[in-house]
């Protein structure tokens, strides 16, 4: 079946570092990729997406581009804040609008 | 508009307890989901609704019930707790005519 892999963390980092956080995939068809991000307390909120490959979703400084050759969709990040201190969660959507299929999530800690 | 809402925040039940757990949206959107998130599993589907009347199992389903007699409720029902459902609960909901999913606050369940 379909399933996303993240890498495991915390990764801690000081403010304005560069930041990758990586996913890969595995899935038939040709799925939508998504990265969420949960902020402590609260639920979680769609961060970009990307629909087909070669395709680079962005939002908030952060972007990852859909690598259909190497089945991944790396998050990144030129300078962390503070304030981007949360679990990013990796997530595909095959089939259904109701199926999204999440990786396990990885906590970011920036310090200042 | 307040999106997806979700009661109670946090419960405490013992085992062999009944509850329901309430999710409510405001968007007119056909489809609603529940998932639940564990330490180091990332989020999991438990049941998925594609409309009022219409609801399917997802990966988790077992010690759970849903029902949709309306396109805005979707709650989920345990009929006896188990401390294996220890657990964050989150709703979510999706448009038709989209592929994000808006999620609630969360319910924070202990099952002792």
């Amino acid at each position: 079946g379909d399933s996303v892999t993240q890498m495991e963390g915390p990764v801690t980092l000081s403010e304005e570092a560069f930041l990758t956080i990586n996913c890969t995939y595995t899935a038939t068809g040709y799925p939508s990729l998504f990265w969420y991000v949960q902020y402590p307390g609260e639920g979680l909120q769609l961060l970009l997406k990307a629909t087909k490959a070669d395709d680079k979703g962005s939002n908030k400084g952060f972007e990852a581009t859909y690598r259909k050759e190497t089945t991944s969709f790396h998050l990144e990040k030129g300078s962390v804040q503070v304030s981007d201190s949360a679990v990013y969660f990796c997530a595909l959507m095959n089939t259904g609008f109701q199926k999204l299929v999440f990786g396990t999530g990885t906590r970011l800690l920036v310090s200042p | 508009n307040a999106g997806v809402t979700q009661t109670p925040k946090f419960q405490v039940l013992k085992t062999g307890q009944s509850m329901t757990l309430q999710c409510a949206q405001d968007m007119n959107h056909e489809y609603m989901s529940w998932y639940r998130q564990d330490p180091g599993m990332g989020l999991r589907l438990i049941h998925y609704s594609v409309g009022a009347g219409i609801t399917d199992q997802g990966e988790v389903p077992n010690g759970y019930n849903v029902s949709r007699s309306t396109t805005e409720d979707f709650p989920l029902r345990l009929l006896s707790a188990a401390p294996s459902q220890t657990s964050v609960y989150f709703c979510a909901s999706t448009s038709g005519s989209t592929d994000t999913q808006y999620f609630g606050p969360g319910t924070r369940l202990t099952v002792l």
